[in-house]
């Protein structure tokens, strides 16, 4: 069965920090791994999809990396502002069926003016 | 991104009734959908999934009977907590994916908040 880890669980950093958000999962046969992100009270935005045969992917200042070999993901903010103080959530699927999400715990992020 | 919406944001209702949510795809076809629950400071449990046009598959531990699934459009899926208890109280999301989209590529509603006095 596939367990998706996040750690830390909670995070707080002053604005300007950049920001390490780690994910690990235990079955290295994933299709792919999504970050999101989860405002208190909200639904999921989608920040970031990789692909198992992509290695990262960018958006702005996000950047996501995967290791399917080590079984990790790592989520990286570059200069954080206090608007990105949110919970992010790490995903994986396996296989190319279905679209099943398994999903980790979680890290809350707060950004300290 | 596709717009998915779900319907009430929030719901406080009496122990032993029923609870009705419905998730809407916008502006796509959803051919599939999911149906998560989440408790405060917990992550997302998945509970279902439900293809339009036939009956959900339930994860396990998930009773079908109290929580009902359908999906009789491809733009509409509702989820009925019957019979609502106050550990039933928690936040629900669904999200919809298409067969025409890249796997994983899911959009999520804004969730339904559900307490049960």
């Amino acid at each position: 069965k596939q367990e998706v880890t996040q750690i830390p669980a909670a995070l707080s950093v002053p604005e300007g920090e950049n920001l390490v958000l780690n994910c690990s999962f235990t079955d290295s046969a994933i299709y792919n791994l999504q970050w999101f992100r989860q405002d208190p009270g909200k639904g999921l935005t989608s920040l970031l999809l990789i692909q198992s045969s992509q290695r990262e992917q960018t958006s702005g200042r996000l950047n996501a990396s995967l290791d399917k070999s080590s079984g990790r993901s790592t989520l990286y903010i570059a200069a954080s502002q206090p608007g990105d103080s949110a919970t992010y959530l790490c995903a994986v699927i396996i296989g190319a069926a279905g679209n099943k999400l398994t999903f980790g715990g979680g890290t809350r992020v707060l950004v300290k003016p | 991104g596709a717009v998915v919406s779900q319907h009430p944001s929030w719901v406080i209702c009496k122990s032993g009734t029923s609870v009705k949510i419905e998730c809407r795809s916008l502006d796509f076809q959803a051919t599939t959908m999911f149906w998560y629950r989440q408790f405060p400071k917990q992550s997302l449990m998945l509970m279902a999934t439900s293809n339009e046009g036939s009956k959900a598959t339930y994860e396990q531990g998930v009773e079908k009977d109290k929580f009902l699934i359908n999906h009789a459009s491809l733009t509409l899926s509702t989820l009925t907590v019957t019979s609502a208890h106050p550990e039933d109280s928690s936040f629900y999301i669904c999200s919809a994916g298409t067969s025409g989209r890249a796997v994983g590529e899911l959009f999520f509603g804004e969730g339904s908040r559900l307490t049960v006095l």
